[in-house]
Order: structure tokens, then C-alpha cells, then sequence
């Protein structure tokens, strides 16, 4: 069975510059995470997925983040525009169902300079 | 909301002792404990979980164990291997919003 794919796994980005995500959870599963994981500590939820709604996004700042999942499979996060503190690991994660056991992706590396 | 403690944050065994890595939770609510290990420019893998219904679950060298009462639970292993350097997460499911709350980490390293 594949796993959460992720791309790209690195960017390097400026400030005030815009970067997108791209996660394809494990097929058939209904729910979808996006995670930050700042440096030394564990991951924070930013968005949840149940199928293509909107389940919790309270801690995504909304004013420069957005995350779509159309269709209910693939789903896309986007900064714009960035800040230096967005500079973190972006972990996708899906189960099957809402709450379930999650399965990650290997992440994507965001610096901002 | 829930609030997960995690202890020690960084952690060094001689390969073959056990290590202990130890988590508290603050809402009673909570239900659903998994732990996680992360390897180096890899997302966390689930590798044991447990129920609040259950106190203990083994799998081969890793166990966990949870005390309702006192709200805390405890990832055990045994007849640690260099291949057990990682970083390891524990987590809560909010039992009221249904979100996962991680601790913040534990760096093991497997001295050969």
C-alpha cells in the first residue's frame, strides 16, 4: 500500500514571496491533515480534512494561509505571503476515518530567508 | 483544551538497557494515546498505541502503559538497537474536539 506523498520535500523561499504544498493521502482515506512542526517541537495542527469539508482550522492563520482538498483526495497548502517564522516542516497526514490512527507523509521542509 | 507534557527531552542508553519516555495529559476526556518515531527527514510512524480502556499493550520491544488516574502514560523499550535513535512523540486525542495534541519530543540515541 503507498503511503502519504508529499512535494516538493524542500523550498527555499524569501519573504513575502508565495509557496504551495501538495499532499496525496493513502487511497481511501477519508481524513486529511496538514501539520506544522517547527524545529524541536512536535507537530501543531493547522487544517483537517473530512473528505472535501472543512472539519477544524481554528489554528491556521488564515490571513496568509489557505488549504483546499478538492474532490475529497488531493489536497494543496499555500502561504502568501510568507514570513520568516513560517520556516518549518509541513507534514500531511490521512486516516481513514475522523478520529482514526493517522499516517504521515515525510514532510516538506519550508526555509524562509 | 488538552495539553500534553513530555519528559525526557533528550535521553542516551547503552544499546541493550531499556529506555523510558514519559507523558501527561490534562483533559480526562482523552481517550486515544499513540506514540510516534521520527527519523531524520521522515515524517513520525506510528509504532504503538493505546485505549483508554486498556492499561497496557506490548508489541515484540515496545510497550506502553496508561494510568487513568493519574493521567499519564509511558513508552517502554527493551533491548534498545542503534536503529532505535530517533526522535520519539506521544500524543493525546482531545476527547472534546477530537484533535491530536503532541508532546513535545524525545531525542533517544542508541549508544553502540
Amino acid at each position: 500500500e503507498a503511503g502519504v506523498a508529499q512535494s516538493p520535500r524542500y523550498k527555499i523561499i524569501e519573504k513575502r514571496q508565495s509557496v504551495a504544498f501538495w499532499c496525496n493521502p493513502i487511497s481511501g482515506h477519508a481524513t486529511l491533515y496538514w501539520y506544522q512542526q517547527i524545529l524541536g517541537q512536535g507537530p501543531k495542527l493547522l487544517i483537517q480534512f473530512q473528505n472535501n469539508g472543512v472539519v477544524d482550522d481554528s489554528q491556521l492563520p488564515k490571513d496568509r494561509f489557505s488549504a483546499e482538498r478538492l474532490k475529497g483526495v488531493d489536497s494543496t497548502l499555500k502561504i502568501q505571503p510568507a514570513k520568516l517564522e513560517d520556516s518549518a516542516v509541513y507534514l500531511c497526514a490521512s486516516s481513514p476515518r475522523s478520529p482514526g490512527e493517522q499516517y504521515f507523509g515525510p514532510g516538506t521542509r519550508l526555509t524562509v530567508t | 483544551g488538552e495539553n500534553v507534557e513530555q519528559h525526557p527531552s533528550t535521553l542516551s542508553v547503552q544499546e541493550g538497557d531499556s529506555a523510558v519516555i514519559k507523558c501527561t495529559y490534562s483533559d480526562s476526556a482523552s481517550n486515544y494515546f499513540p506514540w510516534y518515531k521520527q527519523e531524520l527527514g521522515k515524517g513520525p510512524q506510528l509504532i504503538i498505541d493505546i485505549r483508554s480502556n486498556v492499561g497496557e499493550k506490548k508489541d515484540q520491544r515496545i510497550a506502553v502503559t496508561l494510568n487513568k488516574t493519574a493521567k499519564h502514560f509511558s513508552l517502554h523499550i527493551t533491548e534498545t538497537q542503534p536503529e532505535d535513535s530517533a526522535v520519539y512523540f506521544c500524543a493525546a486525542l482531545d476527547g472534546g474536539t477530537y484533535k491530536y495534541i503532541f508532546g513535545t519530543g524525545t531525542r533517544l540515541k542508541v549508544l553502540a
